[in-house]
């Protein structure tokens, strides 16, 4: 399997950017998610990239190098309801079959 | 927006017991799995079902657990003699076909079901 890697936690205020990163190992590497999960509910799809380069949906952007093995996800305009964890998902040669780093908590503070 | 529906939302058992959980794939999608998460863990692939068989499975989806599409709209996992780490919140999800060029696509998940077994 891959190993997701991604920082545990991070802080930012509201307004602000923050950028999440995210490595993984590249063999049986078959795209890469982002997903978003409050406490207690289902993650939330948010982003997925399979080529190189920058994807952008709205104050969200998703960015993929695939030969460095390194994503990022990029939030702007921070907003207190930002504050959850952020999974960084990579799709595998199996279909379906994602392997899910830790996540990384946002913390929004006014 | 279509959404994955979960019942129930909790379910307590005892050790030994077999549960049923219950997912409402969307409608229009033709792949289906369950993960789970154990509190302060990872979300965990159990396993992936498409055209009323398995696909795929993982170590944890061991012949206690099984899947199944009884009807055309529901999906179940069942486990069938609960243990004490089998307590998760297990999410069922879909998605629909493959994205030709990722051979991938998003997963849409359930609010999933917290199972305490006791």
């Amino acid at each position: 399997g891959q190993n997701i890697d991604q920082p545990t936690e991070m802080t930012a205020t509201e307004g602000a950017i923050v950028q999440i990163n995210c490595t993984y190992q590249t063999s049986g590497f078959n795209g890469l998610f982002w997903y978003q999960q409050h406490a207690g509910e289902a993650p939330t799809f948010l982003s997925y990239n399979v080529l190189d380069g920058l994807e952008e949906k709205g104050r969200f952007s998703s960015f993929l190098s695939r030969s460095k093995g390194y994503s990022y996800l990029l939030l702007k305009e921070l907003q207190m309801k930002d504050s959850a964890s952020y999974l960084c998902a990579g799709g595998t040669d199996s279909w379906g079959k994602l392997q899910f780093g830790a996540g990384t908590q946002v913390v929004v503070t006014p | 927006e279509p959404e994955v529906t979960q019942t129930p939302s909790h379910q307590v058992t005892q050790m030994g017991q077999e549960v049923i959980l219950r997912c409402v794939p969307i409608s229009n999608h033709l792949y289906f799995y369950w993960y789970r998460q154990i509190l302060g863990q990872k979300v965990e692939f159990l396993v992936s079902f498409y055209n009323n068989e398995i696909s795929e499975k993982s170590e944890i989806f061991d012949d206690q657990f099984s899947v199944e599409r009884p009807d055309g709209s529901n999906f179940t996992l069942k486990i069938r003699s609960t243990k004490l780490e089998d307590s998760a919140m297990y999410f069922c999800a879909s998605s629909e076909e493959r994205d030709r060029v990722a051979n991938n696509s998003p997963l849409h998940f359930g609010n999933g079901t917290r199972l305490t077994v006791t």
